[in-house]
């Protein structure tokens, strides 16, 4: 099957500590995103890697780090999270090209207390 | 900086009719790629269709057509023949070669379908 995929499915934590989100494709697409997505359905993009390469790093707290092993692989460490990290975040992929789509993976919702 | 609004919170529209979703965006640059995403109630996002700035023909696929108005920086999203599974959140996005990859998201439309 090839699609863009995302572990875990929900996450619940407490103010401080660490997480981590996995996400890897199988589309053979060489760009990969994080975007969170708040209560209110609202989407940002937080990072754009470009074969493991950093090219879109939006205004996000230093709390935030993406991390690629590889054009297949984006995973996302967030350190100390704080309440308003809760939200869902979501990996998407695409090919090189400004015309292409995106796909989106299912989302990792993450529970802040 | 890029900025894509959609004004609508939420339409209600009866199965079978035609619904449209409006859409504007703002950009400096000359050259733009405007995309329409669905997300369905299970969280799914799943592109449905785009336009190229430069063309002036308004794309269509499947029961989902577009109304590219260039001058009015407008991108509306038509929707044929609505079913009771087009209920779901729409997002228009806008992507700026010149600010990389990435996609500018819109508030989002939450379209009911009924019976």
């Amino acid at each position: 099957e090839t699609a863009v995929f995302q572990t875990p499915n929900y996450h619940v934590t407490q103010v401080g500590n660490e997480v981590s989100f996995n996400c890897k494709q199988t589309l053979g697409h060489d760009t990969m995103y994080w975007y969170k997505q708040d209560s209110k359905k609202l989407l940002k993009i937080m990072f754009s890697y470009n074969n493991k390469q950093l090219i879109v790093n939006e205004t996000v707290p230093r709390r935030f780090s993406p991390q690629s092993s590889d054009k297949a692989h984006l995973n996302l460490r967030i350190k100390s999270v704080e309440p308003e990290d809760s939200a869902v975040y979501l990996c998407a992929s695409s090919s090189t090209g400004n015309y292409a789509e995106q796909f989106f993976g299912p989302g990792t919702r993450l529970t802040v207390l | 900086a890029q900025k894509v609004t959609q004004t609508q919170t939420s339409i209600s529209v009866m199965e079978k009719t035609t619904v449209t979703m409006d859409c504007v965006y703002e950009t400096q640059d000359s050259s733009y790629f405007l995309f329409w995403y669905k997300q369905t109630a299970s969280g799914e996002i799943v592109f449905l269709i785009r336009q190229d700035s430069y063309k002036k023909e308004n794309a269509t696929v499947g029961h989902y057509s577009l109304n590219f108005q260039k001058p009015k920086s407008s991108i509306g999203l038509i929707i044929t023949a609505t079913q009771i599974e087009d209920s779901a959140v729409y997002f228009c996005a806008m992507r700026v070669p010149s600010s990389g990859q990435k996609l500018v998201f819109g508030q989002g439309t939450i379209l009911k379908v009924y019976l």
